[in-house]
């Protein structure tokens, strides 16, 4: 299947500070890739739809200024969470599809973000 | 809304034994289903994917259906592993052009004893 590389991996930042999170899909273009959240044993929570090239959309309940995400190129999306607090502290997932509508969905390794 | 079920919670059977992982969803208007491991810490990985045309698909050990009038689908495992154990989650795609969320079940823990 197709590789999608999430970065990093694990980050630990103090509260105040921003994060950036980078999904790359590594060999196929991407028009939409989405942004998940995961707190411990549960499932996913989907907090925003991100397209190349236009602004992304953004789930109910998720505050648009503090997560933000740029999808600059068919290849990258980014999820910065600013002024980080330690309830911030989760699992974030990125997902992306082949550019076809309603194709298989491939997901990136996740980010576990640690805010002291 | 959609929503989507999967029971049980939680599964532990004895290495070499063939399971099944089931999936329920509540609106059967979708375009694809698709069912995805994920260990520990780690991201998602896709396993098998059913378009709602199909009724099932095979990888290796792995059997996937889907009964789309009724709302469900089955994971079927075949001489389980050691290796097999983790969490499995499905997933559908509504059928709405241009709507591409996935909406995903609670997923099942397996753990299979050596």
């Amino acid at each position: 299947g197709a590789v999608v590389s999430q970065h990093p991996s694990r980050v630990i930042c103090k509260s105040g500070t921003s994060v950036k999170i980078e999904c790359r899909s590594l060999d196929f273009q991407a028009t939409t890739m989405f942004w998940y959240r995961q707190f411990p044993k549960q499932s996913l929570m989907l907090m925003a739809t991100s397209n190349e090239g236009s602004k992304a959309t953004y789930e109910q309940g998720v505050e648009k200024d503090k997560f933000l995400i740029n999808h600059a190129s068919l290849t990258l999306s980014t999820l910065t969470v600013t002024s980080a607090h330690p309830e911030d502290s989760s699992f974030y997932i990125c997902s992306a599809r082949v550019r076809v509508y309603h194709t298989e969905a491939f997901f990136g390794q996740g980010t576990r973000l640690t805010v002291v | 809304k959609q929503e989507v079920t999967q029971i049980p919670a939680a599964l532990s059977v004895p290495e070499g034994e063939n399971l099944v992982l089931n999936c329920s969803f509540t609106d059967s208007a979708i375009y694809n289903l698709q069912w995805f491991r994920q260990d520990p810490g780690k991201g998602l990985t896709s396993l098998l994917l059913i378009q709602s045309s199909q009724r099932e698909q095979t990888s290796g050990r792995l059997n996937a259906s889907l009964d789309k009038s009724s709302g469900r689908s089955t994971l079927y495992i075949a001489a389980s592993q050691p290796g097999d154990s983790a969490t499995y989650l499905c997933a559908v795609v509504p059928s709405n052009f241009g709507n591409e969320k996935l909406t995903f079940g609670t997923g099942t823990r397996l753990t299979i004893i050596p």
